[in-house]
């Protein structure tokens, strides 16, 4: 059974700070995804990650991959109040066209001025 | 990127009645993916729904429970039965044309009183 820990799951943080919300998973994954959602609203893709040593970068987000440690890691660069919502990682076991998708605990991050 | 439409957005249900959800994308997909996230909790996958056969239920769900209907590549429902206030939260569809994406729709809103 495909288990994924998110960590930590609440996280405040002061403006302009940085800081890293891990993912780790227990099987080996084809894709993993990081995604944000706001209060009462859905879910929003920030990224894809499909292979070992994959980054993204968008703004003050960056995504990696780490698939031998089964470990995924989204690093927030001088955090600023807009980017308070909650933080979830996704793996999925599916081959392409499969996005059954099993999601971590989620990171309720608060930005505070 | 897709767009996955979804409705109602939210709705007020007396207990033992039964509300569909429908889940409308812009393009053709093979799976489409049920979500549930229950208050303050992650997304937990309820069933997967292919075109043209049964869908195939997670640990936990059953059909009679959460009937799910899937008649064409860019369409499918999700019936809550019988609900009761355990059933409260926040019902998502997903699909991944992309074969590299997992978008959402947004969300469907239960509250059962």
């Amino acid at each position: 059974e495909l288990k994924v820990e998110q960590n930590p799951l609440f996280l405040s943080m002061q403006e302009g700070k940085n800081y890293t919300i891990y993912c780790n998973y227990s099987t080996t994954s084809d894709r993993l995804y990081w995604y944000r959602q706001d209060p009462g609203k859905s879910l929003e893709s920030l990224f894809v990650l499909l292979s070992n040593g994959a980054v993204k970068q968008e703004g003050r987000l960056m995504a990696s991959l780490d698939t031998k440690a089964r470990l995924s890691t989204l690093h927030i660069t001088a955090a600023v109040h807009d980017l308070s919502a909650t933080y979830f990682c996704a793996v999925t076991l599916g081959g392409f066209g499969n996005e059954k998708l099993t999601f971590g605990t989620g990171t309720r991050l608060t930005i505070i001025p | 990127s897709a767009v996955i439409s979804q409705k109602p957005s939210r709705d007020i249900c007396q207990r033992g009645t039964s509300l569909t959800i429908q889940c409308q994308v812009d393009s053709q997909v093979t799976m489409m993916f049920w979500y549930r996230q229950q208050p303050g909790q992650s997304l937990t996958l309820i069933a997967t729904a292919n075109q043209g056969s049964e869908a195939t239920y997670e640990s936990g769900f059953v059909i009679d429970k959460f009937p799910i209907s899937r008649p064409n590549l860019t369409f499918s429902t999700l019936t809550v039965s019988n609900m009761s206030p355990e059933d409260s939260s926040i019902y998502l569809c997903s699909a991944g044309p992309g074969a590299t994406e997992a978008f959402f729709g947004q969300g469907t809103r239960l509250t059962v009183v």
